[in-house]
């Protein structure tokens, strides 16, 4: 089993809407990614946890709060979003954080729309 | 962190095999090269992965010279479902090494 799981698969917030997003994975894996991705464009990279630690913040803006309840499951807690913030939401996971052959699995994402 | 160049779009037709080159001139000795596939409003798939000459799997093979500058993913006799972007990347594979490039969009004609 490869699947990342991600709920809702829709969402749409005001701007002072708390709102948060959920992954799941059951494949054992030790790492958890968040991404972001505009239309039309690739993938950004927003959080990296390992062993349930976060490992990586890429600058993110702190509206946007990460949580790594355990080593299956991965939050992304919104609030106070903008408007341009409305993106697709991509969690993904893979075995470890490091490692040459590193593959990551990812979830069909959630498309967030702020108002 | 191996900056990767690929054609921004590239048009086929049903049965043809497509091929698809990523440059990666600043390869690091310890990058593998790594394939994705994603189709509108799903999330990358994994293709293929390789560090030198020739890797296949059931859906592509993955050439690589030797001196791994540069990289080609060779789709045998695509069907209109292979329409989609696919992602070229270099790294050790996690973290800040696993920046996704602007991707190729294959659009299969029937």
């Amino acid at each position: 089993d490869t699947e990342v799981t991600q709920t809702p698969k829709h969402l749409v917030m005001g701007m002072t809407n708390k709102k948060s997003l959920k992954c799941e994975q059951h494949m054992g894996h030790r790492a958890m990614y968040w991404y972001k991705q505009k239309a039309k464009k690739p993938p950004e990279l927003m959080f990296v946890y390992s062993y349930e630690k976060l490992s990586i913040n890429e600058s993110v803006p702190s509206r946007f709060s990460p949580e790594c309840p355990n080593s299956s499951l991965l939050n992304l807690h919104l609030h106070a979003l903008q408007p341009e913030d409305s993106a697709l939401y991509l969690c993904a996971s893979s075995q470890d954080e490091g490692g040459v052959k590193n593959i990551q699995y990812f979830g069909a994402g959630t498309r967030l729309s702020v108002l | 962190l191996a900056k990767t160049t690929q054609p921004i779009s590239m048009d086929s037709y049903e049965g043809q095999e497509v091929n698809i080159t990523c440059s990666h001139n600043n390869i690091a000795t310890n990058d593998y090269i790594t394939w994705y596939q994603q189709f509108p409003s799903q999330g990358p798939r994994f293709i293929i992965q390789g560090y030198k000459t020739k890797v296949t799997n059931e859906v592509a093979s993955l050439f690589i010279p030797a001196d791994r500058k540069s990289s080609t993913l060779s789709l045998p006799r695509v069907s209109l479902s292979d329409t989609a972007v696919y992602y070229c990347l270099v790294g050790e594979g996690y973290g800040q090494n696993f920046v996704f490039g602007p991707g190729t969009r294959l659009s299969v004609l029937p």
